[in-house]
Formats: structure tokens, C-alpha cells, sequence
């Protein structure tokens, strides 16, 4: 398995342009994540996925779309980015059952600059 | 609004020393607590995971407990070695949605 995958590993944007990060875990798993991490901010929710076919805002979703394309994909969409949008962009899913034992697991990251 | 909280943001001990990082969250109603590793440009690895009705998880020379009365998780880290530095982030699901919030971390190094 090779778990939570994300690409590109790295991209630099000029302010304006537009791109779609993606993401896909092999772990048929149920519900997946968009997250941002910054130097003193730690990380924050940008969208979720509860299942296939829903899709939520989380802490900081402005300036940010999302696709769940089927269970194993899900992508996130600036569509016009700004410098404030530089950031690492972590994507995570987890299988959610009833149960509490819900571990979620991360990809390895995009690291994004917008000049 | 959740809060978790992570002090002291690094922490610099010798080889060898048993240490412990803290974790404390406003909202005694979690669902889990997640400890994570993030070695420099790398992902997250998970590390424990407590289930809102246990009290503690171990695996290897990791010891992670909960106290959800007084809102505080620890993970206990014995024997350090310089393998283990890296930045360990706690982070509480508060449904069975599984949102997490993370705290910012703790950066430890452990000198040789």
C-alpha cells in the first residue's frame, strides 16, 4: 500500500494563477482531509470529506475549492492564488467507523510558494 | 472555540534522559488524541492514538496517557536517543467526524 499520496511534491505560483493539488489513498478509506501548515499557526483545517460525495469547510476554507472525485481522490482547487496561500499543504484520510479508533494518516505534502 | 495547547514550543535534553511533553485542550469532551512526529520537510507519522475511553497507550519506548478531567495528555518518551528529534504534535478529534486540531507542536532534540 502506499497509503496517502500528494502531488506535486513541490510548485511556485505566480499571484493569480491557478492550480489543483491532489491527493488519493489506496486504504479505502471513508473520509479524507486538506489541511495548511504555517510557521507559528501550526495546522489548519481547509476542507473535509465526511464520505464520497460530501464535501465541508473547515478553520479556513476562503480562497479554496475542493472535489471528492470518488472514495480514493480528493483535490484541492485555488483558483487564484495569493501570496498569503504559501504554505504546505498536508492531505490526510482516516476509515471512520462507529468506533473512537479512528487514526488518521497523512501524505507527505506540497509545498506551495505564490510570488 | 477548541483549544490545544503545546508548551514549551522546544525543548533541548542529553541522550539518554526520560523526558515528557505535555498536551492540555479546553473542551474535556474529545472524541481521541492523536501524538504525531514531523521530521524537518517531511509528513506527519502517527505515533498513539487514545480513544476517549482509555487511559494510556504504549509502543516501544512511548508512553502516551490521558487525563480528560483536568484536559492534559502526555507522551513519555524513554531513554532518548538522537533519532527522536523532531517536532511532536498532539491533536484532539472532538466527534466522530474526526476533525482534528492540532496543538503547534513541540520541537525536541536530543544531544548526543
Amino acid at each position: 500500500n502506499a497509503g496517502v499520496t500528494q502531488t506535486p511534491k513541490f510548485q511556485v505560483l505566480k499571484t493569480g494563477q491557478s492550480m489543483t493539488l491532489q491527493c488519493a489513498q489506496d486504504m479505502n478509506h471513508n473520509s479524507m482531509y486538506w489541511y495548511r501548515q504555517d510557521p507559528g499557526m501550526g495546522l489548519r483545517l481547509i476542507y473535509y470529506s465526511a464520505s464520497e460525495g460530501t464535501t465541508d469547510k473547515g478553520e479556513v476554507p476562503n480562497g479554496y475549492n475542493v472535489s471528492r472525485l470518488n472514495k480514493r481522490e480528493f483535490s484541492l482547487r485555488l483558483e487564484s492564488a495569493a501570496p498569503s496561500q504559501t504554505s504546505v499543504y498536508f492531505c490526510a484520510s482516516i476509515r471512520a467507523t462507529q468506533s473512537s479508533y479512528n487514526e488518521q494518516f497523512f501524505g507527505p505534502g506540497t509545498r506551495l510558494t505564490v510570488l | 472555540k477548541q483549544e490545544v495547547t503545546q508548551i514549551p514550543a522546544a525543548l533541548s535534553v542529553p541522550e539518554g534522559e526520560n523526558l515528557v511533553l505535555n498536551c492540555s485542550f479546553t473542551d474535556s469532551a474529545i472524541y481521541n488524541l492523536q501524538w504525531f512526529r514531523q521530521d524537518p520537510g517531511k509528513g506527519l507519522t502517527s505515533l498513539l492514538l487514545i480513544q476517549s475511553s482509555q487511559r494510556e497507550q504504549t509502543s516501544g519506548r512511548l508512553n502516551a496517557s490521558l487525563d480528560k478531567s483536568s484536559g492534559r495528555s502526555t507522551l513519555y518518551i524513554a531513554a532518548s536517543q538522537p533519532g527522536d528529534s523532531a517536532t511532536y504534535l498532539c491533536a484532539v478529534s472532538f466527534g466522530a467526524n474526526s476533525k482534528l486540531t492540532f496543538g503547534k507542536g513541540i520541537t525536541l532534540s536530543v544531544r548526543p
